[in-house]
This record gives C-alpha cells, sequence and structure tokens, in this order.
C-alpha cells in the first residue's frame, strides 16, 4: 500500500546537537511539507517542496533545514540554532497543484530535547 | 491571503449527542474545504472534503456542507461516540494561499460514556 513513512516515532537529542528526521513516500506525489506541533496547539509549517530540487520557507523555517533530491524524500534537519526543538513533527505529501487535493500525513516523529 | 476560524475546544459531549464544530474561512475564489482528524499521538488523517458550493462531504456519520454565502464548512455529526474523541481541523485550500492548505487551530473533542 503506498503511504507516506516518518521515521524515528520518538527521537532524543542532545542540546547543541543536530538532528535529522526522516520522510519517504510511494505515493508519486509532487510536493512535500514539514510542520511543526506544540502541545494543544495547532500546526505551524516549517518548509515545503513543490519539485525536487527546489523548496522554500514556511512560516518558522529559523533553524530548520532541508533538501529535496529525490521525489520520496524530504528529510528535515533540526539544527542547534533551533532554541526549542521539542515539539510533535508532521510530514505530509499532496499530489498536483489544484485545489481538490488534500494532503497524506505521516505518523509524525516525537522529538524531545534531554 | 486564505486563512480559516475554528470555534475554541474543548468540545466535550456524552456519547450520541449531538456535535458541532463551527468553521468559518476567507478566500476569494472557490477553495476547496477540508476536515482532517488527529487522535493522540497519530498524524492527521483526511475526514471529509468538498470542493465546491453546496458540495455536502461526508464520511463515518460526519458531515460537512460547503456554504460559500457564509463562508462555512461546519462539521455535524447526529451521534458522537467515544472513539470521536480527538482533535478536529478544518482547512482551505485555495489560489491565495499558494495552493497550501491552511489549517485552523484545531478543536478537541471529547466524548463521555
Amino acid at each position: 500500500d503506498g503511504g507516506i513513512t516518518q521515521s524515528p516515532k520518538y527521537l532524543f537529542r542532545k542540546e547543541g546537537q543536530n538532528v535529522t528526521l526522516s520522510c519517504e513516500q510511494n505515493l508519486n506525489h509532487d510536493a512535500m511539507y514539514w510542520y511543526r506541533q506544540d502541545p494543544g496547539q495547532g500546526l505551524r509549517l516549517i518548509y515545503y517542496s513543490q519539485i525536487v530540487n527546489d523548496f522554500q520557507k514556511g512560516d518558522i523555517a529559523e533553524g530548520y533545514s532541508v533538501s529535496r533530491e529525490k521525489k520520496e524524500s524530504f528529510p528535515l534537519t533540526v539544527t542547534s540554532a533551533q532554541k526549542n526543538p521539542t515539539a510533535f513533527y508532521l510530514c505530509a505529501s499532496s499530489t498536483g497543484q489544484g485545489t481538490p487535493y488534500g494532503y497524506t500525513f505521516g505518523s509524525g516523529t516525537r522529538l524531545t530535547v534531554v | 491571503g486564505d486563512s480559516v476560524t475554528q470555534m475554541e475546544g474543548p468540545v466535550t459531549l456524552s456519547e450520541e449527542a449531538f456535535l458541532t464544530i463551527n468553521c468559518t474561512y476567507t478566500a476569494t475564489g472557490y477553495p476547496s474545504l477540508f476536515w482532517y482528524v488527529q487522535y493522540p499521538g497519530e498524524g492527521l488523517q483526511l475526514l471529509l472534503k468538498a470542493t465546491k458550493a453546496d458540495d455536502k462531504g461526508s464520511n463515518k456519520g460526519f458531515e460537512a456542507t460547503y456554504r460559500k454565502e457564509t463562508t462555512s464548512f461546519h462539521l455535524e455529526k447526529g451521534s458522537v461516540q467515544v472513539s470521536d474523541s480527538a482533535v478536529y481541523f478544518c482547512a482551505p485550500r485555495g489560489r491565495d494561499s499558494s495552493y497550501k492548505l491552511i489549517f485552523g487551530s484545531g478543536t478537541r473533542l471529547l466524548v463521555r460514556p
């Protein structure tokens, strides 16, 4: 079955370390997105990519970086510059540019700074 | 750009009660409208959608009608179950947001036995 896979499900990081969250999809979707969700809060867009080798900053890109070298993959690196990285991170993908299409979400990665 | 406003939660109901979660949006043109559901510790799942005025999206007993005249997409269910306890997100997707989904703040629903 097609889907979107995020790994790991739980991740612990020491302060000052970079960490990379994986997101892979086999849906042949062109667009991919990264969101951050804090407890009891909505979703905030970090980065998105509408095509391979291209990506744009979202609303809260500072302290994060991404790459899109393959259509299937959109990894997110949380750098040491991110002051408060503990959160639930969600990856999503979507086909086409048109409005009738929704997003497919992964199951998320919960990052905790220790 | 596009925006969306959802009623604040938590919404607490007894099992078999009627549910309404209000959602209004701001957009030019004809955005598509979506409701997503998030169960504890999980990602979001598409619940239902509507792509043009007066369309009714439905799934698992939930319904929402695209009301362009009132720019609303309220979520309803006639009889909620404990298993419906989750967070519900309303999201328009339109030209003004470069075709990105714009998520509301989410409404937490708690259904008690």
